[in-house]
């Protein structure tokens, strides 16, 4: 079956680059997506990847897909307080179905 | 637009009563769905709908019922509350462009259960 996992925690000094990983194991998933939770909302999309893509960058956020290891992983340059959330990487598969990972609480301390 | 709205924010209920969480969408997606947040577990899919009429079982749908009548509303009912039901409950609508399915979420339902 279909299983995302993400390391639960990471702490980062503001202006440092943060990097936050997740692996996957569908490999049939056609995008892969990163959403960002901020504390009592709920989650909003920040970015996507097309399967047969290396890469994506969009703003201060970089998607890398290792297709092979069925890594993904999204990095923050000079991470701010504001980027402090928990998130989220999630793998499409089936009929429109998402699957979440646990999610990785990001810390950012001044 | 009001986008993805959910009610009620909070609820508390006893072991063995029913309710139904509301959920309700102005964007005119096809597609709604229902998740729990348990902490460490990430989001887990209940049931999801994918049109007026259509709704499939998710990953976790014991306990849990949903119909979809209208576009717009897709309440998510607890037959028999149980304590392993306390949890965060958010609903999403999403639609699907060029092969994205970009998922909107509602602020989200905390329900513990005594």
């Amino acid at each position: 079956g279909e299983d995302v996992e993400q390391s639960l925690f990471l702490s980062v000094r503001e202006g440092d680059s943060s990097v936050i990983n997740c692996t996957y194991t569908d490999s049939s998933s056609t995008y892969l997506y990163w959403y960002k939770q901020e504390p009592g909302a709920g989650l909003q999309l920040l970015t996507y990847i097309f399967s047969n893509m290396d890469m994506k960058q969009d703003q201060r956020l970089t998607v890398l897909l290792n297709k092979k290891d069925k890594h993904l992983s999204l990095r923050i340059a000079d991470t701010q307080t504001g980027d402090s959330a928990i998130y989220f990487c999630a793998e499409s598969t089936g009929f429109q179905k998402l699957v979440f990972g646990t999610g990785t609480r990001l810390l950012v301390s001044p | 637009n009001a986008g993805v709205t959910q009610t009620p924010k909070f609820q508390v209920l006893k072991t063995g009563q029913s309710m139904t969480l509301q959920c309700a969408q102005d964007m005119n997606h096809e597609y709604m769905s229902w998740y729990r947040q348990d902490p460490g577990m990430g989001l887990r899919l209940i049931h999801y709908s994918v049109g007026a009429g259509i709704t499939d079982q998710g990953e976790v749908p014991n306990g849990y019922n949903v119909s979809r009548s209208t576009t717009e509303d897709f309440p998510l009912r607890l037959l028999s509350a149980a304590p392993s039901q306390t949890s965060v409950y958010f609903c999403a609508s999403s639609y699907v462009r060029g092969g994205v399915n970009e998922q909107f979420f509602g602020p989200g339902t905390r329900l513990t259960v005594l």
